[in-house]
């Protein structure tokens, strides 16, 4: 059974550092693993996505990598800002027709 | 040109009632699902359906169902409402076919509340 762990469960840092959430999952055999970001009482807002084959995707200020054989994957936030502050969710498919397995995400707090 | 919506946005009701959630997408995903997010934030799959195949998770009650009209839609109907069931519930769609595995988009969701 897929389970995916997201460390920290919190991180509060000041602004301007560079920072990384860690996701891990149990099982390699992912078809992708998508990063979200929720704001308070918000919807779920797509990041980066990442196919099976990819080993990182980049978009702006983040930079999201993938590891399948040691089942984990990183979120890299460069020059945090106070924007930044919400909960980031981690979560992977194991195949094409699947749902997602969702971690119980990281809050983040950037202080300015 | 909302991709995913639901409504309502807050619905608040007494137990035993019945009640219904609404979703559309205009995203021309093929796949639809629901979501619950419990008072601890964590995202757990319902349902998921596709137009030929519906797969539902076996934590769910009966008294959750999922009605689709047309592939745009994916209407979430609750009988005999229960304090529990207060939670977030979101809907997304997908596409499943191609070579690539394409990602998720969410609505923003309807907060229930049973009293």
């Amino acid at each position: 059974k897929q389970e995916v762990t997201q460390i920290p469960a919190a991180l509060s840092v000041p602004e301007g550092e560079n920072l990384v959430l860690n996701c891990s999952f149990t099982d390699s055999a992912i078809y992708n693993l998508q990063w979200f970001r929720q704001d308070p009482g918000k919807g779920l807002t797509s990041l980066l996505l990442i196919q099976s084959s990819q080993r990182e995707q980049t978009s702006g200020r983040l930079n999201a990598s993938l590891d399948k054989s040691s089942g984990r994957s990183t979120l890299y936030i460069a020059a945090s800002q106070p924007g930044d502050s919400a909960t980031y969710l981690c979560a992977v498919r194991i195949g094409a027709g699947t749902a997602l397995i969702f971690g119980k995400g990281t809050t983040l707090s950037v202080s300015s | 040109d909302t991709a995913v919506s639901q409504t309502p946005k807050y619905l608040v009701t007494q137990m035993g009632n019945d009640k219904s959630i609404k979703c559309e997408q205009n995203l021309g995903h093929d796949t639809m699902y629901w979501y619950k997010q419990d008072s601890k934030k964590f995202l757990k799959i319902m349902f998921s359906y596709n137009n030929k195949e519906l797969i539902i998770n076996e934590t769910v009650p009966n008294r959750f169902s999922p009605k689709s009209p047309d592939k745009a839609h994916l209407n979430l109907h609750i009988n005999s409402l229960e304090l529990g069931d207060s939670a977030v519930y979101f809907c997304a769609s997908s596409h499943q076919r191609g070579p690539w595995g394409y990602g998720y988009t969410f609505g923003s969701g309807t907060r229930l509340t049973v009293v």
